[in-house]
């Protein structure tokens, strides 16, 4: 199975900061890599798929970029609704999550 | 509207086997593959595997195979997880979801049930 390293595992940030999370796969993937938020409780909702593209009703505040083995997840300027935990997926070979970043309140 | 909706929560002991359903609406049970995610408390997400509605075959992640049987039944459009063998790690929330089509990409999910395995 291809591994996926997250990192960082948490990070404090401030309303209005710059968040960078990466994510590492084993073995090329293409492009086949996800990007979900997952609140408390709350099932993970999906936020950029195939590394670089939008869902459809997302804020262009979050945005998604590599390809091969190395994938960075970006949001540009934090809001408060968006503090939580952040998944890498890939589905390059079966499937499987990287280890998740919590985005806690500085 | 797409919904997928999962069977409600189960105490086993250990060594115990669970079948969690997962009905599916709003769309052709047929045209996406359903996946399966484990959830164990305050830990991150662990794919399972999958199956295809439409012919019945299976995938699985290394740490689940030979555990975990996931089916599907076309007449009822629910897909199935039978987890045996259950150990206290095994207590978790385990989600279904759906996406596009034979694409690993997860826009539907259903609302996680919970499995504890306890003596």
């Amino acid at each position: 199975d291809i591994q996926m390293t997250q990192s960082p595992s948490s990070l404090s940030a401030a309303v209005g900061d710059r968040v960078t999370i990466t994510c590492q796969a084993s073995q090329d993937i293409s492009d086949f890599l996800n990007w979900y938020q997952q609140k408390p409780g709350k099932d993970p909702k999906l936020l950029i798929y195939d590394a670089a593209n939008l869902e459809t009703g997302v804020p262009s505040r979050f945005s998604g970029s590599g390809s091969g083995t190395h994938f960075t997840f970006t949001i540009s300027s934090l809001e408060p609704e968006d503090f939580a935990t952040y998944y890498c997926q890939q589905y390059g070979d079966l499937s499987s999550f990287g280890g998740g970043t919590k985005v806690e309140i500085k | 509207e797409v919904q997928l909706v999962l069977s409600g929560a189960e105490v086993k002991k250990p060594g115990d086997i669970v079948k969690i359903s997962c009905k599916v609406s709003g769309y052709t049970f047929t045209d996406h593959y359903i996946h399966w995610v484990k959830q164990a408390p305050g830990k991150g997400l662990e794919w399972m595997g999958l199956v295809d509605p439409d012919d019945a075959q299976t995938l699985y992640a290394e740490n689940f195979q030979g555990r975990v049987t996931i089916t599907a039944d076309t007449s009822t459009d629910t897909a199935y997880m039978e987890f045996s063998s259950l150990r206290s790690e095994d207590t978790a929330v385990y989600y279904c979801a759906t996406g596009r089509g034979s694409r690993g990409i997860f826009d539907y999910w259903a609302r996680g049930t919970l499995v504890t395995v306890s003596s």
